[in-house]
């Protein structure tokens, strides 16, 4: 069965840093998502991209966040200067059609980013 | 942003019982959406909902779609241990942004 896939599974960089969170989305999707989910708290939303462009953004995501699809089958998400709030699990998710109507999101098993 | 929560924040119970939990929003939502997420994991779908008063099940699991459109809920029937993990609701009026609830915490005791 495909599957949203991320790399790395780990990541761990220096306050300040840049990083890139790498996804894979399910190769006929055609909606991508970044959500993050701070250690013991929920899942939040942070931007949806289709037709190369974002979507939706939510507060969270700030001039810091940038998103990107370099080639026809990454999805990335880079974070500059990072801060230690932003240490996280980072999920990437994907739907074939417009989630909420006719189809949904799957996620992928998220990469866990460590901001020292 | 929208806040969703979720009753109760945490469960012990019996394998064999039955669960049930609840979502609220003080917002209305056009979807609803249930997923399971297992430590150290993404959140797995369960349910999806996308009519005020639709009720759907998926093996022992049902979910509804409240009629006000501001809740949902969600049964297990006859618990077993791989039950186990954290229960989010998440809801939708557009398809592109989804706010997750605080998430039931399931603990199944064999």
């Amino acid at each position: 069965e495909p599957e949203v896939t991320q790399t790395p599974s780990h990541q761990v960089t220096q306050m300040g840093q840049e990083v890139i969170l790498r996804c894979v989305p399910i190769s006929n999707h055609l909606y991508f998502y970044w959500y993050r989910q701070i250690l013991g708290q929920k899942v939040e939303f942070l931007v949806s991209f289709y037709n190369n462009e974002i979507s939706e953004k939510s507060e969270i995501f700030d001039d810091q966040f940038s998103v990107e699809r370099p080639d026809g089958s990454n999805f990335t998400l880079k974070i500059r200067s990072t801060k230690l709030e932003d240490s996280a699990m980072y999920f990437c998710a994907s739907s074939r059609d417009l989630a909420g109507s006719t189809d949904t999101q799957y996620f992928g098993p998220g990469t866990r980013l460590t901001v020292l | 942003g929208q806040q969703l929560n979720q009753n109760p924040q945490s469960m012990f119970i019996q394998e064999g019982e039955d669960v049930s939990m609840n979502c609220t929003s003080s917002s209305i939502f056009n979807t609803w959406l249930w997923y399971k997420q297992d430590p150290g994991e993404g959140p797995v779908l369960l349910i999806a909902l996308y009519k005020a008063g639709e009720l759907t099940s998926n093996g022992r699991l049902t979910a509804q779609f409240g009629i006000t459109r501001k809740d949902s809920f969600l049964n297990i029937s006859a618990s077993i241990p791989s039950d186990v993990g954290i229960y989010f609701c998440a809801g939708s009026n557009t398809g592109n942004q989804f706010y997750f609830g605080t998430g039931t915490s399931l603990t199944v005791i064999p």
